[in-house]
């Protein structure tokens, strides 16, 4: 059983177009994120939501969007893109929004985007 | 073998050593720590945690020692195995007001048969 997946695994692309990565987890985790991982594998957060609601958005640009159509599934399109927009994105979940300890989080196998 | 994530990102160990991966953390309210694995072509995976009321805490082959008045963390892995070899992530985070969760900047732990 997957815990936390991501569609699709590879996604190649032409800069201006527009692309969705899809993400569900089947933890009944409240909480799921999205990461962008650079080449030199720095792994920053984008968004997190918490029951379907967004609580961080770290300075990201309005190109991407994520939407969170019910507690499982945290999907992130991303419109315009561009070749620095070339990284592996990892969607990851949590079962609450605190720093309580135990509330580690799973991350998903990641999508490897490339912009041409 | 040492290393300092942020300076380091390399560590090579031979099968059997002991290794020692370091992390400096930047929020002094932070008070729960996580390290995380990542091995190629997969995402991080949870390997052990520990609050901030505790300065060590022991895991299988696995040791974290937490040192908050350097900002310093250390994930100790006993008898390194090939399988060990991997991008270590420390993170933290802190209970007061808002959860970001923040990782470190990874070091590679390269383990030599």
């Amino acid at each position: 059983d997957t815990a936390v997946s991501q569609t699709p695994k590879y996604l190649v692309t032409q800069m201006g177009n527009d692309k969705s990565i899809k993400c569900e987890q089947n933890l009944g985790h409240d909480t799921m994120y999205w990461y962008k991982q650079d080449s030199k594998k720095f792994l920053k957060i984008m968004f997190s939501y918490n029951n379907k609601e967004l609580i961080i958005n770290e300075t990201v640009p309005n190109r991407f969007s994520p939407k969170s159509p019910d507690k499982a599934h945290l999907n992130l399109h991303i419109n315009s893109l561009e070749l620095g927009d070339s990284a592996v994105y990892f969607c990851a979940s949590s079962q609450e929004i605190s720093g309580r300890a135990g509330n580690e989080q799973f991350f998903g196998p990641g999508t490897r985007l490339t912009v041409l | 073998g040492e290393s300092v994530g942020l300076h380091l990102p390399t560590l090579s160990v031979q099968e059997g050593d002991n290794s020692i991966i370091n992390c400096a953390y930047s929020n002094s309210a932070s008070d729960y720590f996580i390290w995380y694995k990542q091995e190629s072509g997969k995402g991080p995976q949870f390997i052990i945690d520990i609050r901030s009321n505790m300065d060590k805490r022991q895991g299988q082959r696995v040791t974290v020692l937490l040192n908050k008045t350097v900002k310093h963390l250390s994930l100790q892995i006993a008898a390194t195995q090939p399988g060990d070899s991997a991008v270590y992530f420390c993170a933290e985070n802190w209970a007061g007001g808002s959860y970001i969760p923040t990782f470190g900047r990874g070091t590679s732990l390269i383990v030599h048969p």
